[in-house]
């Protein structure tokens, strides 16, 4: 079975905060993991991957991976209103599958 | 073109009719996926081509969904005898390489079904 599990949140975070999204997934053979995110009305748009165990950084977003864990999580610093959509966790399993997305709102 | 493809983007049918969706990915890439999404509701796999061949069709929802692509490039999503449940935003995502590299997902604007 092939699931990837996130909280449906909704998040709402104040602005300047710091917010954590959290994923699981089933496949321990999984190697790529990817967070993309979805304003309302649109497509999704890729903001980060991560392959290695540990934390990967770009700008405002830090991504973590724990493979024997099997999570995955990112963390938003300095969390803007612009930030505010949905973010779908999604996990190479030999094909992409998705979670059901978190639903973050950052408050002014 | 530059980026993923759908048509149409919005189509409204009767229950009971044919509909016919279209993919046109990103030159050269070999991956392309449908997935399928719910007003409110995350991305529910449907069925993902490596080239021509389908190595997982488990995700069709059922035997009224069929999908095909051809030449490598266009890939088309059919639904037969179309449902009320059927109405979602179909989107078409399309990779470099899903076996190589990053397996990056370019997404299309989606085409919004809806059926009365």
């Amino acid at each position: 079975q092939k699931e990837v599990e996130q909280n449906s949140g909704p998040l709402s975070v104040p602005e300047g905060a710091i917010a954590s999204l959290n994923c699981t997934y089933s496949d321990r053979g999984s190697q790529s993991f990817f967070w993309y995110r979805q304003y309302s009305g649109k497509s999704p748009e890729l903001i980060m991957f991560i392959y290695s165990n540990g934390d990967k950084e770009d700008g405002r977003f830090t991504a973590q991976l724990n493979k024997a864990s099997q999570y995955v999580s990112l963390l938003i610093r300095d969390s803007q209103p612009s930030d505010s959509a949905t973010y779908l966790c999604a996990v190479n399993m030999d094909d992409m599958r998705f979670g059901a997305g978190t639903r973050l709102t950052v408050k002014p | 073109g530059a980026g993923v493809s759908q048509s149409p983007s919005n189509k409204v049918t009767e229950k009971g009719k044919d509909v016919e969706l279209r993919c046109d990915p990103i030159s050269g890439h070999t991956a392309l996926y449908w997935y399928r999404q719910s007003l409110g509701q995350g991305l529910e796999f449907l069925i993902y081509f490596q080239g021509n061949s389908a190595p997982d069709k488990s995700g069709l929802p059922s035997d009224r969904f069929s999908a095909e692509r051809t030449g490598g490039s266009v890939s088309t999503l059919t639904i037969q005898r179309t449902q009320q449940e059927d109405s979602a935003v179909y989107l078409c995502a399309s990779s470099l390489n899903q076996a190589e590299n990053t397996g990056e997902l370019f997404f299309g604007e989606g085409s919004r079904l809806t059926v009365l």
